[in-house]
């Protein structure tokens, strides 16, 4: 079965600075998907960003970009001039892309609460 | 504003009570998907629905019961809840169910069980 881990439950970054949510998940498969999620105070489940594992590029969404490091089983989420709207919980999470019954959930990370700074 | 619609935002019931939890979207997904997420924790699979047929039924008590009447619409009928049960019911969409497809939430129904 594959884990997910979050080792920061919670994290700051003063408005403009960069801040990296680290993300480490563990797996037997080759090939697989992992996901950013923020989910603000609003409750809704919003995808930030999404990467392939057989892509060796890493994914980017403006101001929102991953360290995908595949041999360290590592995703990082970076966020670059962080902004006020971007306060909220970040959940990791991976998802098997092997084709086959419940192999289509998404196994979530406990979550790591980013709270901006003005 | 989220493309997937649930309603009631909030609900608060007692344990004898019989409720229903909605959930709409117009996207022309044939997936959809039940999570609940107890607070300051992620959100846990219940039930998939693809093409309107039950999919993935994650061992929910029988006290959760999920009807997909149409490709738009999934409901969640709730009957003799427990406390314990009290949570974000938060509901998906994807394209179709494959591993590739993402999931789009609705903004969740807060549920309360007296």
């Amino acid at each position: 079965a594959q884990t997910v881990t979050q080792s920061q439950p919670e994290m700051s970054v003063q408005e403009a600075e960069t801040v990296t949510l680290s993300c480490t998940y563990d797996t037997s498969e080759s090939d697989y998907y992992l996901f950013w999620y923020k989910q603000p105070p609003s409750r809704q489940m919003i995808l930030v960003i999404r990467q392939e594992a057989y892509k060796q590029q890493n994914a980017t969404e403006n101001r929102f970009s991953v360290n995908f490091q595949k041999a360290a089983k590592s995703f990082s989420l970076k966020i670059s001039d962080s902004q006020l709207g971007d306060a909220a919980m970040y959940f990791c999470a991976y998802r098997s892309a092997v084709r086959g019954f419940g192999n289509e959930k998404l196994t979530f990370g406990t979550g790591t609460r980013l709270t901006i700074i003005p | 504003d989220t493309e997937v619609t649930q309603t009631p935002k909030h609900l608060v019931m007692g344990m004898t009570n019989k409720k229903s939890l909605k959930c709409e979207q117009h996207m022309g997904h044939r997936a959809m998907y039940w999570y609940k997420q107890k607070a300051k924790k992620p959100p846990e699979l219940m039930f998939v629905y693809s093409y309107e047929k039950l999919s993935i039924n994650e061992s929910v008590p029988s006290r959760f019961s999920p009807e997909c009447p149409n490709s738009s619409l999934l409901n969640l009928h709730l009957h003799a809840l427990q406390p314990e049960d009290s949570a974000l019911y938060l509901c998906a969409s994807s394209q179709r169910l494959a591993v590739d497809q993402p999931q789009h939430f609705g903004d969740g129904t807060r549920l309360s069980i007296l």
